[in-house]
């Protein structure tokens, strides 16, 4: 069985500091993980995607994420917080050939403070 | 082009109403996705195409009905829906449902039933 964590419900930030958002997944599998925002009201936009190429991914808008296969972790961070960074953070898993398809984190809700 | 589009954007409907949401996608993508979304809440998946054929049902009421008339469009048939229905719906397309492609996700349709 596979699952994704999100270990915080709500993050919040002041402008211009580092954000940090965690994920912790388990898989049976090398699985391929991503992360979206979906800002109020709209859809979901990929930030960012590991696909077992190099661990260190940089994604849109300033974001990156670090896997880790020791610790089943694939935490998203930013150096520097703007106002528009507000909006809901899903990390989402998926095992490669299989038709099962996105694991979705429970969701972490980012403010960001003037 | 990434763009997955959506319409309507709102709809309200009775409940002894039929309405369809519709779904459009040109990135020559062969699997396309429904999804529920509640406030607060990671998307559930509701069905899966994968090459114009339903391969995935996820337990989902009779009163939803999928439609893909071809691999850009994907429709949604809605009729005799409860209040409980009422939630965002996401179309998302992706590659081959088997890769490790990542889903593509329109901006949503916000559905109200009264």
């Amino acid at each position: 069985a596979q699952s994704v964590t999100q270990l915080d419900s709500h993050v919040s930030v002041s402008e211009g500091t580092p954000v940090l958002l965690r994920c912790n997944y388990s898989s049976s599998y090398s699985p391929s993980l991503f992360w979206y925002v979906q800002h109020p009201n709209k859809g979901l936009q990929l930030l960012l995607k590991y696909t077992s190429a190099a661990t260190l991914v940089k994604g849109i808008n300033g974001f990156e994420a670090e896997f880790k296969k020791s610790e089943t972790s694939f935490h998203l961070t930013k150096p520097s917080a703007h106002m528009s960074d507000a909006a809901e953070y899903f990390c989402a898993l998926k095992t490669p050939g299989s038709a099962r398809q996105l694991t979705f984190g429970s969701g972490t809700q980012l403010t960001v403070l003037p | 082009d990434t763009e997955v589009t959506q319409t309507p954007k709102h709809l309200v409907m009775g409940m002894t109403n039929k309405k369809s949401l519709k779904c459009e996608q040109h990135m020559g993508h062969r699997a396309m996705y429904w999804y529920k979304q509640k406030a607060k809440k990671p998307p559930e998946l509701m069905f899966v195409y994968s090459y114009e054929k339903l391969s995935i049902n996820e337990s989902v009421p009779s009163r939803f009905s999928p439609e893909c008339p071809n691999s850009s469009l994907l429709n949604l048939h809605l009729h005799a829906l409860q209040p409980e229905d009422s939630a965002l719906y996401l179309c998302a397309s992706s590659q081959p449902v088997q890769g490790a492609s990542e889903q593509y996700f329109g901006p949503g349709t916000r559905l109200t039933v009264t």
